[in-house]
């Protein structure tokens, strides 16, 4: 059982390029989420889909765009790539409200 | 706004000794409390929750306790070893009112000294 799977899990970027990170649960969970870890920050949410063909703004969602593609994937872009956005990039899932989310391992993304 | 503070940031302990963590949320209304343990290079996982509904739960040398009164949770960890040596996070969320945000602590890093 994979559970939540993230693609790709190191890039290096310019300023200006873009990027789509790719999550993908195996769970049939209902909800999805893309968090942030900066140190010292711990996990701060940019974006969830509480279930399939809804998203919603977490606490830090500027400067990227989100897309629910089914129940399985959940995507996270990045336009226009600032160096604010270096940061580690998880996605977690979670069956139902208020259960515990499972989360991936990570995309560590460094913007230049 | 809503956050969880989490203390201390670092904690090291002798191999055997017990370990304590505690977090302080603001948002009287939440009702679930996950603690999750970060090894280096992986994401959270979970190691045990609580919900309000309850003051303390055990899980083999890992228990967390709940003090609705004071809006504290606090992680404690017995007969510590090496491969307990990780990040430790603390959350809260709540039920009930379409949200589905947990808020997370800032993180303890747990080191077990040999």
């Amino acid at each position: 059982n994979a559970g939540v799977t993230q693609t790709p899990k190191f890039q290096v970027l310019k300023t200006g390029q873009s990027m789509t990170l790719q999550c993908a649960q195996d769970m049939n969970h209902n909800s999805m989420y893309w968090y942030r870890q900066d140190p010292g920050m711990g996990l701060r949410l940019i974006y969830y889909s509480a279930s399939e063909g809804t998203t919603d703004k977490g606490e830090v969602p500027n400067g990227y765009n989100v897309s629910r593609l089914n129940k399985r994937e959940f995507s996270l872009r990045l336009e226009s790539a600032a160096p604010s956005q270096t940061s580690v990039y998880f996605c977690a899932s979670n069956g139902r409200l208020n259960q515990p989310q499972h989360f991936g391992d990570g995309t560590r993304l460094s913007i230049l | 706004g809503e956050n969880v503070e989490q203390h201390p940031s670092t904690l090291s302990v002798q191999e055997g000794d017990s370990a304590v963590i505690k977090c302080t949320y603001s948002d009287s209304a939440s009702n679930y409390f996950p603690w999750y343990k970060q090894e280096l290079g992986k994401g959270p996982q979970l190691i045990i929750d609580i919900r309000s509904n309850v003051g303390e739960k055990k899980d083999q040398r890992i228990a967390v306790t709940l003090n609705k009164t004071a809006k504290h949770f606090s992680l404690h960890i017995t007969e510590t070893q090496p491969e307990d040596s990780a990040v430790y996070f603390c959350a809260a969320s709540r039920g009930g009112s379409g949200t589905y945000k947990y808020i997370f602590g800032t993180g303890t890093r747990l080191k077990v000294l040999a």
